[in-house]
């Protein structure tokens, strides 16, 4: 079953505006990890931000915040003030447990930013 | 020094060949990880070495090999691939393999198989 939902495939934005990615997902662990990472055509995948499921914050790194709604099982990233770098495909990923490994993405979102 | 660099950059192989493809961080990190990712599709999981010993493989064909000689360096073995195989393969490294410790990935190899 799928367990890390993007509904948007892709999603356009005006340059210096907001934008927000949609990421939902499934589990029954308590205890997990949910990232974001930026993959621009180059194919390096970059790591953004983490959000555990125990933190009573919202995380936030420089112009990227996750807004994180635990009882609606929602990790969206928000993205302020875009920026026509940010233009590339964005993964959302969960890891169940403290001692598991095994991390797995959700299908992304490619983010186009218009100048 | 948060990179992880990986070597080739493209590969082209042909189904009866043998090549290796390198990954390396100093990092010091002790979990380092492959993946294989088709077009316009997310990361999958391969293989997960923890502390150099093999923990996670998803049942990966054998025509696959992984091999971490060290704590820095991983190798994946590729023999007798089929075209299908034609992918990126991300390595990726993180301070540990439990816990909330993100992973770094290096630039990938494109690989083509013939």
């Amino acid at each position: 079953a799928q367990k890390i939902t993007q509904t948007q495939p892709g999603m356009f934005v005006q340059e210096k505006e907001a934008v927000t990615l949609d990421c939902t997902y499934d589990t029954s662990d308590p205890s997990y990890g949910l990232f974001w990472y930026k993959q621009p055509s180059s194919g390096e995948m970059i790591f953004l931000i983490y959000q555990g499921s125990y933190d009573q914050q919202n995380a936030t790194e420089g112009r990227y915040s996750l807004n994180f709604q635990k009882a609606r099982k929602s990790a969206n990233l928000v993205i302020s003030a875009s920026q026509l770098g940010d233009s590339a495909m964005y993964f959302c990923a969960m890891r169940e447990g403290y001692n598991n490994n095994d991390m797995r993405f959700g299908a992304g979102t490619r983010l186009t930013v218009k100048p | 020094d948060t990179e992880v660099t990986q070597t080739p950059k493209h590969l082209v192989m042909g189904m009866t060949n043998k090549k290796s493809l390198k990954c390396e961080q100093h990092m010091g990190h002790r979990a380092m990880y492959w993946y294989k990712q088709k077009a316009k599709k997310p990361p999958e999981l391969m293989f997960v070495y923890s502390y150099e010993k093999l923990s996670i493989n998803e049942s990966v064909p054998s025509r696959f090999s992984p091999e971490c000689p060290n704590s820095s360096l991983l190798n994946l073995h590729l023999h007798a691939l089929q075209p299908e195989d034609s992918a990126l393969y991300l390595c990726a490294s993180s301070l540990k393999t439990t816990g909330s410790y993100e992973q770094y990935f290096g630039p990938g190899t494109r690989l083509t198989v013939t």
